[in-house]
């Protein structure tokens, strides 16, 4: 079936330093890749998300880059601050379909 | 506040009894979606409505489990005879249901249930 494989599982990075989530996915119909943040006992909040039509997408210092040949996308923080510490998923889909997750990359950016 | 609501935010349960969440949209969405996430995993879909109408179930959704939109407006999610595997946090999402652009999926706090 469908398949969405994240790495790492676990990122520590210095205040300052850039921190990158990989993902691959197996449905080739896929067109929309959302990424999610997750704080502890919280709900799942978009950061960025980036439609297949598009190669790069940028929000101030997060920046996603998708590769449909591939089938890659990954996530970019740019200047980690300590409240970027969470777990972050990743996530594709077809348009209205329902999202299929990877199995979160736990961030912890130490001051 | 006008995001996605849940009711309970907390369940706790003997095994064998049945339970019901409640998830309110937010308004004009016509799309709700229904997770299940357990602890070190991404949420894993569950069924899906456009307005009223269940539209897709997954394999997970055994027939224990059983959801409901009647109005097309809030949904409820019930788990009859429950086992201790159906210990998760329960997130509702959801979405305009634009078929073509992208339709961001917006989440509910979720309600965590414990089957003792």
């Amino acid at each position: 079936g469908e398949n969405v494989e994240q790495h790492p599982s676990t990122l520590s990075v210095q205040e300052g330093d850039s921190a990158v989530i990989k993902c691959t996915y197996s449905d080739s119909a896929s067109n929309y890749f959302p990424w999610y943040k997750q704080e502890l006992g919280k709900r799942p909040q978009l950061i960025i998300d980036i439609r297949s039509n598009v190669g790069e997408k940028k929000d101030q210092r997060i920046a996603v880059t998708l590769n449909k040949t591939a089938k890659h996308f990954s996530l970019h923080i740019t200047e980690t601050q300590p409240e970027d510490s969470a777990v972050y998923f990743c996530a594709a889909s077809r348009f209205a379909g329902n999202l299929i997750f990877g199995k979160g990359t736990k961030l912890s950016v130490k001051p | 506040d006008t995001g996605v609501s849940q009711d309970p935010r907390h369940k706790i349960t003997k095994r064998g009894q049945n339970v019901t969440f409640r998830c309110d949209p937010i308004s004009e969405h016509n799309r709700l979606y229904w997770y299940r996430q357990t602890l070190g995993q991404g949420p894993e879909f569950l069924t899906y409505f456009q307005n009223e109408a269940q539209l897709e179930k997954s394999r997970l959704l055994s027939d224990r489990f059983s959801a409901e939109r009647p109005k097309g407006s809030f949904s409820t999610l019930e788990i009859q005879r429950t086992e201790q595997g159906d210990s998760a946090m329960y997130l509702c999402a959801s979405s305009l249901g634009r078929q073509t652009a992208v339709d961001t999926q917006y989440f509910g706090p979720g309600t965590r249930l414990t089957v003792l």
